[in-house]
């Protein structure tokens, strides 16, 4: 098992247009989370799915933001016109529930997209 | 006040040394606690976890949970250069969704 993968690692866009991360979770999780982390903060999070379901959306996850898990596999996340606000760490993660063994309800993360705004 | 307090230091410490990282919370949902270790620029990765007070132990690591003072502690034993990393406590109820700490930077030198 790889982890939880996401793709870009790294992106640069000019303020107003619109990006979508990718994420792939462990192959037997079941519920994926997104979090965004900024500098100097420790990650908040956005929305989770169990399967394909999005069961809770945060305050923080504006319109312009939205979130889907086609088929209960891998995760994509899209911001539309993007503001210099917007720039942080995207993380995702991963977590089977219920779980087989102890600790395989908690989130394991991937490595994040960096979104830079300009 | 937020639900969940972390001391960002940073902490700078010799090689060897213990480490005592600490957090505070006020939510009394939270149930579970959970110490993750993020190197620059990576995701964070899960040290620890612990679902009731008392100690935890695991190599050189311990997390101690006191519920009844909300206060969640990791002790790093003998440290060592590559522990060098931020370390960010997360809590959360039965809901699955994380409440983190700010993060605590530590630098271990050799």
């Amino acid at each position: 098992d790889t982890g939880v993968s996401q793709d870009p690692r790294h992106k640069i866009t000019k303020r107003g247009q619109n990006v979508t991360f990718r994420c792939d979770p462990i192959s037997e999780h079941n519920r994926l989370y997104w979090y965004r982390q900024t500098l100097g903060q420790g990650p908040e999070f956005l929305t989770y799915f169990q399967n394909e379901a999005q069961l809770e959306k945060s305050r923080l996850l504006s319109d312009r933001f939205s979130a889907e898990r086609p088929k209960g596999s891998f995760s994509t996340l899209e911001i539309q016109r993007t503001e210099q606000g917007d720039s942080a760490m995207y993380l995702c993660a991963s977590s089977l529930f219920p779980g087989k063994r102890l600790g395989d309800t908690e989130a394991f993360f991937g490595q994040g997209t960096r979104l830079t705004v300009v | 006040q937020k639900e969940v307090e972390q001391d960002p230091g940073p902490l700078s410490v010799p090689e060897g040394a213990i480490v005592s990282l600490n957090c505070t919370y006020s939510n009394s949902a939270f149930q579970y606690f959970m110490w993750y270790r993020q190197y620059s620029r990576k995701g964070p990765e899960l040290l620890m976890y612990t679902y009731s007070s008392g100690n935890k132990e695991d190599g050189r690591f311990t997390a101690q949970v006191d519920k009844s003072s909300k206060y969640i502690s990791l002790f790093i034993r003998d440290s060592q250069p590559s522990d060098s990393a931020t370390y960010l406590c997360a809590m959360r109820g039965s809901n699955y969704k994380l409440t983190f700490g700010k993060g605590t930077l530590l630098t271990v030198n050799p």
